[in-house]
């Protein structure tokens, strides 16, 4: 089945510690995201990427930092430097950035508590 | 962006239909309205997008006024797995979509 996958569901990690999200897909997607969703918001978006070895920051991508060595590969790393790190990460796809009908396709999200 | 306006939640009796309002009065020409659900805790689910005419898919119809300044997703047989926080998004930029609060609708049986 194509999709989008996630790993883990559930993260736990101590403070200071850096730690790494999983996002892979199966889509053929050229574009790919990361949000961050804290309980009762929206989400925000942090950083995306419309091709491979290219990605730009979003609205929080202060703590963060992304690579996009594959198509079908978007690993989010949450640095130290991220004061307030749990939350609910989602990772989305679109399949062509740029046009106006983009649609992004969702995975089902990583939920990373710091202890 | 133009920005979006959603009652924070509604009700609806399971096997009715549910009609989800959404103002966005500063809608430009060539901005989509997007709707979006999320179940709690899951990722977000894509259910539909239209510029200016009526559009209808397996999961929901929308409709847009004539002067394109709000719409209405509707859920023609609502059911409790339906319960969801409901996201409309108006957009034309590329990059990323710009989720609001949404509505909570809460389909009771």
């Amino acid at each position: 089945d194509g999709g989008i996958t996630q790993s883990p569901k559930y993260l736990f990690r101590k403070e200071g510690q850096n730690v790494t999200l999983s996002c892979e897909q199966n889509l053929n997607h050229d574009a790919m995201y990361w949000y961050r969703q804290d309980p009762g918001q929206g989400l925000r978006l942090i950083y995306y990427s419309q091709i491979v070895n290219d990605f730009q920051k979003g609205d929080i991508a202060e703590g963060y930092s992304v690579s996009r060595e594959k198509k079908e590969s978007f690993p989010l790393t949450v640095t130290s430097a991220q004061k307030n790190p749990t939350a609910f990460y989602l990772c989305a796809s679109s399949p062509i950035p740029g046009q106006f009908t983009d649609t992004q396709y969702f995975g089902p999200g990583t939920r990373l508590t710091v202890l | 962006d133009a920005k979006t306006t959603q009652p924070p939640s509604m009700d609806c009796a399971e096997g009715r239909a549910a009609n989800l309002p959404c103002n966005h009065s500063t809608i430009s020409g060539n901005e989509y309205v997007y709707w979006y659900r999320q179940i709690h805790s899951q990722g977000p689910q894509y259910i539909i997008h239209g510029l200016k005419n009526n559009e209808t898919n397996e999961m929901a119809s929308l409709i847009i006024t004539e002067d394109r300044k709000s719409s209405t997703l509707i859920l023609p047989h609502a059911t409790l797995r339906d319960t969801a926080v409901y996201y409309c998004i108006v957009r034309v930029e590329v990059g990323a979509l710009n989720f609001g609060k949404g509505t909570s609708l809460l389909v009771t049986p």
